[in-house]
């Protein structure tokens, strides 16, 4: 069965600092994958979404960046965080067709201080 | 452009209650539609999901949403709300059109079941 991991759960973070989030996922191939961010009354935004290896899209410019070293990991960073980067961050993925459903991993809560 | 609206952030109904959760939606290609639950400090999963056929569709949980093309609409609901359906619920448009494969969700509604 698949499953995807990610982590940590939970993070604080200096203003400035640098950040790497992990997602990774097993039991497929080829996954679509995704991060969201999740703040109050704001719902999910999504961020990132790649549909293979170092095939990256950016929903919205911003501080942050999303690689794709393997096929099965997805990595959310930025050089700097800015307070505004504070949020519940979620990972997903999803087989190719469109009606398939995502599966999300349990989320990391970032706070910037 | 794929785009959801949850009308209402807040929702709240008495244990025994209809639960209504509204969502429109809209689209450029006939969608797939998604209602999400989530409970609090956890990640996203499904309830329920309409691709094509029924447009009735009925989900875990005793949830059921019905899908109104002529009213661009994918409503939620339950006949009679338990105090464990207090979570958030996010109702999602997914597109594939030419390898797009964005997934568009709602800004959520709490569900909040009073005793």
């Amino acid at each position: 069965s698949q499953t995807i991991h990610q982590w940590p759960a939970t993070l604080v973070q200096p203003v400035g600092s640098p950040l790497s989030l992990e997602c990774t996922v097993e039991g497929t191939s080829n996954p679509n994958l995704y991060w969201y961010r999740q703040a109050a009354g704001r719902g999910l935004q999504l961020l990132f979404y790649s549909v293979g290896i170092g095939q990256i899209s950016s929903e919205v410019p911003q501080n942050l960046s999303a690689s794709r070293p393997q096929d099965r990991q997805f990595i959310l960073s930025s050089k700097k965080l800015l307070l505004s980067d504070s949020g519940f961050y979620l990972c997903a993925w999803r087989g190719g067709a469109a009606n398939e459903k995502l599966f999300f991993g349990s989320g990391t809560q970032l706070s910037v201080l | 452009a794929q785009s959801v609206t949850q009308l209402g952030s807040h929702v709240s109904v008495s244990e025994g209650a209809l639960v209504l959760l509204r969502c429109n939606y809209s689209s450029s290609v006939p969608p797939y539609l998604f209602w999400y639950v989530q409970y609090p400090n956890q990640g996203l999963q499904l309830l329920l999901k309409y691709t094509t056929g029924a447009t009735l569709v009925k989900g875990i949980n005793g949830f059921e949403a019905e899908f109104k093309k002529s009213e661009t609409s994918f409503h939620l609901t339950k006949p009679s709300a338990h105090m464990s359906d207090a979570a958030e619920y996010f109702c999602a448009v997914s597109e594939n059109s030419g390898g797009y494969q964005k997934v568009t969700f709602g800004i959520g509604t709490k569900l909040q079941v009073i005793p």
